[in-house]
């Protein structure tokens, strides 16, 4: 059965840095994309990013600029997502999530990660 | 930046029908999907390419798109159907995606 696992919950200061991972399994890695969605305390969904394992790209929200890069291991299957310069609006519930296409549906999602930024 | 509109919140009571708009210029070239949010849960896609329904969802969820607003329509509104609900959509280039800012469906 398809599964999207992350990581575990981060607290980091602002400026810092945070890597989350999102280790996918069952199905073939390179026939779907990965995208990044974060959900900030009482608010709503806001796509932040995608990985193309098969096509080698990436792309991502103009409102994180140059703070986002998103990597992926083909033989581990794991794709990884990491935001610099944390800020504390960047306190979220960071979740990845599949698609068949570029634009979705997302049909499966990781559990989320939470990331705190706090001093 | 591109931005979907829809509103905040919805009542309505049981079995009665609940309908929730998204709004976007670029929803006249670009697909609508909707997802369904519970508390404390991951999203849920209850609804793709404006009017597609997933395996596993009932009948009671449709979608429609007349160009610049999307629809979904919750027919027979049941206390379950209590959720947040997000619509999801591309901007006019196709290249970035986007989510509406999350209806909060209330059953009286």
């Amino acid at each position: 059965q398809v599964q999207l696992v992350q990581s575990g919950a981060e607290v980091k200061k602002p400026g810092a840095s945070v890597r989350v991972s999102c280790k996918t399994s069952g199905y073939t890695f390179t026939k779907f994309y990965i995208h990044w969605v974060r959900q900030a305390p009482g608010q709503g969904l806001e796509w932040i990013g995608i990985t193309n394992p098969n096509g080698g790209s990436t792309t991502h929200t103009q409102k994180l600029r140059d703070r986002i890069a998103m990597t992926w291991d083909t033989s581990t299957t794991t794709v990884y997502m990491e935001l610099s310069g944390l800020k504390s609006e960047d306190t979220a519930l960071y979740y990845c999530t599949r698609a068949g296409e570029f634009q979705g549906p997302f049909d499966y999602w990781g559990q989320g990660t939470q990331v705190t930024v706090s001093s | 930046s591109y931005e979907l509109t829809q509103p905040p919140s919805v009542s309505v009571s049981p079995g009665q029908t609940a309908r929730i708009t998204c709004s976007g210029d670029a929803l006249a070239d670009q697909y609508a999907h909707w997802y369904q949010q519970k508390p404390g849960q991951a999203p849920v896609i209850i609804i793709y390419k404006d009017k597609e329904r997933p395996s596993g969802i009932p009948e009671r969820f449709g979608g429609s798109n007349s160009g610049t607003t999307a629809t979904l329509t919750i027919n027979a509104v049941e206390a379950g159907d209590e959720a947040a609900y997000h619509c999801q959509s591309a901007d006019s280039s196709g290249l970035y995606l986007v989510f509406g800012g999350g209806t909060k469906l209330t059953v009286l």
